[in-house]
Formats: structure tokens, sequence, C-alpha cells
């Protein structure tokens, strides 16, 4: 199948500071990428949806200015989570999917540790 | 709304067969996918189904009713490497995935 990329794998930041996880499709253009967050023993919770070019959009209940994302090219998205807090704490995934009807590639996971 | 219901967990032992239900209730249907998760990992895609029936794939077939709005994963030969979560997911009218909880599956040898 095709490869997703995520990275960094794990990352341990202080309270108050920003940290950003990237997320490449590496052999497919994304039109669409999906970012994730998982907490333990739970199910995925779609945080946003980012079409290449354009804004992304947000899930309920996700606030877009503590989450930036960006999706300036077809093979490249970001997560920034800004003035990060110990309840920020989870597990980042992304997905990518080429087309509309077509299956989403996930990524490794980016573990995110605020101290 | 939009529901996808499977078990939390489920035990079974090492060379058995287990089955693990899906059923679901969503706003369209573009096709509903397996995935499976271990502990501290992204899934990992294992099945597709956008017609009704049964797809076998190795150890692993799926198996979905659109009429009855119901899924299974069938697991055979059962591997202690098999032990992790399987996530239920359906693929809507916006071609979003809704996800369910995921079945925590655990291997006894």
């Amino acid at each position: 199948g095709a490869v997703v990329s995520q990275h960094p794998s794990w990352v341990i930041c202080k309270s108050g500071t920003s940290v950003k996880i990237e997320c490449r499709s590496l052999d497919f253009q994304a039109t669409t990428m999906f970012w994730y967050r998982q907490f333990p023993k739970q199910s995925l919770m779609l945080m946003a949806t980012s079409n290449e070019g354009s804004k992304a959009t947000y899930e309920q209940g996700v606030e877009k200015d503590k989450f930036l994302i960006n999706h300036a090219s077809l093979t490249l998205s970001t997560l920034t989570v800004t003035s990060a807090h110990p309840e920020d704490s989870s597990f980042y995934i992304c997905s990518a999917r080429a087309t509309s009807d077509t299956e989403a590639f996930f990524g490794q996971g980016t573990r995110l540790t605020v101290v | 709304g939009q529901n996808i219901d499977q078990p939390t967990e489920m035990t079974a032992t090492e060379g058995a067969i287990v089955q693990i239900n899906c059923t679901y209730q969503t706003s369209g249907f573009n096709g509903l996918f397996w995935y499976q998760q271990h502990a501290g990992e992204a899934p990992t895609f294992l099945s597709y189904n956008v017609l009704d029936g049964l797809e076998e794939k190795g150890r692993f077939s799926s198996f979905l009713s659109r009429s009855k709005g119901y899924s299974y994963l069938l697991l055979k030969e059962l591997q202690m490497k098999d032990s992790a979560s399987y996530l239920c997911a359906v693929m809507d009218s916006n071609y979003q995935l809704i996800w369910g909880a995921g079945t925590k599956l655990i291997i006894k040898p």
C-alpha cells in the first residue's frame, strides 16, 4: 500500500511551547489529509480535515487557533499544537487519501507528552 | 445521528476462530473498513467492503450486509500476535470515516 510518513514519532515538550507534527504522503498525491487524536483506550477522534490549498475544516469542539493545520502541498500537511498544555498530551495520527473514494492511509502516529 | 457499535473486548484461544461484529447507522454508505491497531501504534488496514458478501484475505475475512447495517471480521487460526484492537469504520456520504470504539481482542495460549 501507499506510504504515509509522520514525524516525529514521539515528542516531549514543556507547557506553553508549540509543537509541529508533519505528515507526508511519500508515493502518492494526497488531496485530503485527516488529523486524529486518540486518548488511551479510546477510538480515533477526528480533529480536522484538510484539502490541499484550502483552509482546514475543524470538527466541533476543536480549537482551530490552538491546533493549526497547514496543507500547502499535495504531499505535506502539518499540525501545530500551540501553547501546549498537559491535557494536550495524546496520540496524534494523520491519514491521507488520494481521492474521495479511495482508502485513507495512516501515518505511524505521534505521541505527544506535555510536561 | 451516526453510530458504530462493536463489542468492547473479546477473548479467544490461540489457534481458534473469532468473529468480531460491527453494526452501523450512518448518513449514507460508501464502504466499511476494518483496521487493526496494536497498542501505541497507528491503525493498519485489513479490509474494505462496499458490496454485500464475504471478502477473504488469508486468515482474515470480512462480511458485509448493507440492508442490515452489519459487518463482521473473522479471524482464523489465531496467533498471539493477533492480540490488538480491531476498529470498524464506515465511510459516509461525505466520504468521511466514522469510527467505532474498537474491540480489544485478547488471545490466550
